[in-house]
């Protein structure tokens, strides 16, 4: 079956501008995940929504937001970027408890020049 | 509150050797625990995880970890390393108290030497 698809791969933006990352999950999969990698602290939770609900939120600025459609694609949201935010984003995919593990896309990589 | 701990951001090893990547965590209620592994220019990939039951859980490509709670250790293994398994791999903890999110380490980059 398909798997996690993350798009766009590649993204380069200015400071002060916003983006739009996009994540399609596994079919049948209801929960999506978001992820902030970086080289400096490394792997961060962002949120989690499961059926069109945030259940989770990590310690990130409400520069940061996120939704999930009806038929669990998820889009994650920053404005007014700031160079900081260069990173990896990565999505998982994921049924309705953590102990069933998540399933990764490949990433966005951002760049904030 | 959950925190991973890896010991060694660089390992390398021969190709044919013993592959061990060690991992402590923190948690403060029975957790969840999960080794992924990530190539370069990808995402990540689920190698294994321990839930509840048998504490030695086999992953795929051969690896294979060991739940210790009194030692609040699981470390990956493998009995001979192969160069495909160069890569950066991360330990990840979360619990049982329905907050669906990872805790990861900093991640051990492995390199096999020919």
């Amino acid at each position: 079956k398909a798997g996690v698809t993350q798009t766009p791969r590649y993204l380069i933006k200015t400071r002060g501008q916003q983006v739009t990352l996009s994540c399609s999950p596994i079919s049948g999969h209801r929960s999506v995940s978001w992820y902030q990698q970086t080289p400096g602290q490394g792997l961060q939770f962002l949120f989690e929504y499961f059926s069109e609900t945030q259940r989770n939120k990590g310690n990130f600025p409400g520069r940061f937001s996120g939704r999930q459609f009806s038929n669990s694609r998820s889009e994650m949201n920053v404005s007014t970027l700031e160079l900081g935010d260069s990173a990896l984003y990565l999505c998982a995919s994921g049924g309705e408890a953590i102990n069933y593990g998540y399933t990764f896309g490949s990433g966005t990589r951002l760049t904030v020049v | 509150a959950q925190s991973v701990t890896q010991l060694g951001s660089h390992v390398s090893v021969s190709e044919g050797a013993l592959v061990l990547l060690r991992c402590n965590y923190s948690s403060s209620v029975p957790p969840y625990l999960f080794w992924y592994v990530q190539y370069p220019n990808q995402g990540l990939q689920l190698l294994l995880k321990y839930t509840t039951g048998a504490t030695l859980v086999k992953g795929i490509n051969g690896f294979e970890a060991e739940f210790k709670k009194s030692e609040t250790s699981f470390h990956l293994t493998k009995p001979s390393a192969h160069m495909s398994d160069a890569a950066e791999y991360f330990c990840a903890v979360s619990d049982q108290t329905g907050a669906n999110n990872l805790f990861f380490g900093t991640g051990t980059r492995l390199t096999v030497i020919p």
